[in-house]
Parts: C-alpha cells; sequence; structure tokens
C-alpha cells in the first residue's frame, strides 16, 4: 500500500478553522484518500473521503492536491469534540479484498 | 440505529483460558475485519472475511481464529489466550470487499487483559 506522512500532533484554538495535512507522495491513479478520525476511548470514525476533487461533508472539507501527492483535511471550526486522533489513508481495489492501513495518525488538541 | 456492536467491551482472563469476542452488524455489510489496537503500533488487521464463509488472515493473525457462519456475526475466538495478547481490539464492517472508496464502520472496542 502507498504511505502517508502526518505530523505527530497539532494544536488549534476552539472554534478556529483548522488544515491537517498529509502527504502521498506515491499515491496511484486508482487510490482513494480516506479520512478517519479516533475519539479517546472510541474507535474509529470516517471522517470524509476523495479521489480528485475536493469533497465537502458535514463534518469537514477534504483539499485534494491537483498532483494528488497530497491532502488536507480541513474543520472549519474547531470545537472540544473534535480533539482526536485523525488519520489519512490510501486505499485501492486489486486482486482480493481493500483494507484500509492505519499509521500513527495526528494528534489534534483543541484549546478552549 | 446503523451500528457495529462488541461484546465484551472488556474483559480480564488468565493464559490458557479460551474466550470468544463477539461482534455483529445490522447494515447487512459483506465485508467485516478485526483489528488490535497497541501503543506505538496503531491498528493492525487480524482476520477479514468477505462474505459468509469466506475468510482470510491479516497482518497479525496468529493466535486467533474467525469465523462467518451468518452475515452480521463475525466472532473472534482466542483459543489459547497468552499475555501479548493483550490489547484493544476493534470489529469494523463494510459494504463490500472490493470498492475501495466504501467507508468501514468500526465498533467501539474490547479491552482484554491477559494475566
Amino acid at each position: 500500500d502507498a504511505k502517508t506522512t502526518q505530523p505527530n500532533s497539532m494544536e488549534s484554538n476552539e472554534e478556529e478553522p483548522v488544515h491537517l495535512p498529509c502527504n502521498h507522495s506515491t499515491i496511484s491513479g486508482t487510490d482513494y484518500i480516506h479520512w478517519y478520525r479516533q475519539l479517546p476511548s472510541q474507535g474509529p470514525e470516517y471522517v470524509i473521503h476523495g479521489l480528485t476533487s475536493n469533497v465537502n461533508n458535514r463534518m469537514a472539507s477534504l483539499a485534494i492536491a491537483e498532483d494528488r501527492k497530497s491532502s488536507t483535511l480541513i474543520l472549519h471550526r474547531a470545537t472540544l469534540r473534535d480533539a482526536a486522533v485523525y488519520y489519512c489513508i490510501l486505499s485501492s481495489s486489486g486482486a482480493g479484498s481493500y483494507q484500509l492501513t492505519f499509521g500513527k495518525g495526528t494528534k489534534l488538541s483543541v484549546i478552549p | 440505529e446503523a451500528q457495529v456492536t462488541q461484546n465484551p467491551r472488556y474483559l480480564i482472563t488468565v493464559t490458557g483460558k479460551k474466550l470468544t469476542v463477539t461482534c455483529s452488524q445490522n447494515m447487512n455489510h459483506e465485508y467485516m475485519s478485526w483489528y488490535r489496537q497497541d501503543p506505538g503500533l496503531g491498528l493492525r488487521q487480524i482476520y477479514y472475511s468477505m462474505n459468509v464463509e469466506v475468510t482470510d488472515k491479516g497482518d497479525v493473525p496468529e493466535g486467533y481464529k474467525v469465523s462467518r457462519k451468518e452475515k452480521r456475526n463475525f466472532p473472534l475466538i482466542l483459543e489459547s489466550p497468552s499475555p501479548n495478547q493483550t490489547s484493544l481490539y476493534f470489529c469494523a464492517s463494510s459494504l463490500s470487499y472490493n470498492l475501495p472508496q466504501e467507508t468501514q464502520y468500526f465498533g467501539p472496542g474490547t479491552r482484554l487483559l491477559v494475566l
């Protein structure tokens, strides 16, 4: 699987936007970019995913670079509930089933 | 409510005593999998199942067994638990096994301590 690189940790003030970066320079043309987050003491939860175009949903926005070698998860207004570990993951189809390979993610702290 | 449930949520056991962690989903998903999460190692896949009676090994299958007799259930079996299986376990499911854009839904986790 293609690898992703994320900062270990980031901080944000409450009610301010947060931009979480992810580098994936070896991404292939069929790889989807997924973001999951894991709140303390909970299982990972889906945030957003995309292939080539920028994506928006009720939780966040995903900005994908034109060359697809990097992406940014945007939380428009951080709340205390957004404090979590955020994982940027690539998945692609191929022989057999696909797998989500979780790295170490970015631990986001939100300061009141 | 669409969900993945796991039982028990917490378990303390002793070395060698067989145990089963249950996982159930109510979304009619084809694909189910088990992960373990350990500090510094992240989430690693143990086993997965693409449909009823179809299972395969993930990255760390040693010491574990699974079965998929019904679509909704995917139990994880530790025949002879050892202390190195002390971990946080997550079950996950998704609609299909071969569409990389599919979302995986995770259970709340089972924290296992093997003495």
